[in-house]
């Protein structure tokens, strides 16, 4: 069993539905990030966390520690936001322990 | 633009070769990482280097090795590759950290994209 569980792994939907990925851990983890790959392959890191909630735009972060999980949402999903979203814990040391990815489609 | 750069964006080359990966982090970070992303593996930590000393490895080959430069630029090298070996190779750099149980953000370079045939 992996680290970190995203779901779901596959994720389409309409412009302007609101989207949530989950990221479950199993282990004790000092923050994590989430990140975002387009097709093109960069990596663009859309949040840093360790507690409580934060929002950037139409982005929404939560982490629960007790639980061990996040959320990533989007408001208004729009074609642009199209990507793969990647969750990344860091367990205590300063390397990031990823999960496999959620494939996100946004169709017209 | 996340400030790291990476150079080279692409790379062929065949097996049994050598290859160096070159990183800038942005300016004033301390940190630098390297990370693979492989199809069937997905991405994965390799190395960090803090001020120019080894802080942390990972699940690195001994084929491959690393540095980080007194004007903080890291180096990959990969050495005697194989097919397996091909992979988005990511750098990304930090300001810290500034103590063992401290974490600063991560921002990730362009990657580069080595194919060996």
């Amino acid at each position: 069993k992996n680290e970190v569980e995203q779901s779901p792994q596959n994720l389409t939907a309409q412009e302007g539905e609101f989207i949530t990925i989950n990221c479950s851990y199993s282990v004790g983890i000092s923050a994590l990030h989430w990140l975002q790959q387009h097709p093109g392959g960069g990596i663009v890191s859309l949040f840093m966390l360790s507690s409580g909630k934060k929002k950037h735009g139409r982005l929404i972060a939560t982490i629960n520690i007790q639980e061990k999980h996040s959320s990533l949402h989007i408001t208004a999903s729009h074609p642009r936001d199209s990507a793969v979203y990647i969750c990344a814990v860091i367990p205590g040391a300063q390397k990031l322990v990823f999960g496999q990815g959620t494939r996100l489609t946004i169709n017209p | 633009d996340s400030g790291v750069t990476q150079t080279p964006k692409h790379l062929i080359t065949a097996t049994g070769q050598r290859v160096t990966l070159r990183c800038s982090p942005r300016s004033g970070d301390l940190s630098v990482y390297w990370y693979q992303q492989s199809l069937d593996q997905g991405l994965q930590f390799l190395i960090q280097y803090y001020n120019g000393e080894e802080r942390a490895k990972g699940n690195i080959l001994e084929r491959f090795s690393a540095q980080q430069f007194p004007d903080l630029h890291s180096e990959l090298n990969l050495s005697s590759l194989e097919l397996g070996d091909s992979a988005l190779y990511f750098c990304a750099s930090s300001v810290g950290p500034r103590s063992s149980g401290s974490y600063n953000e991560q921002f990730f370079g362009p990657g580069t994209r080595l194919t060996v045939l």
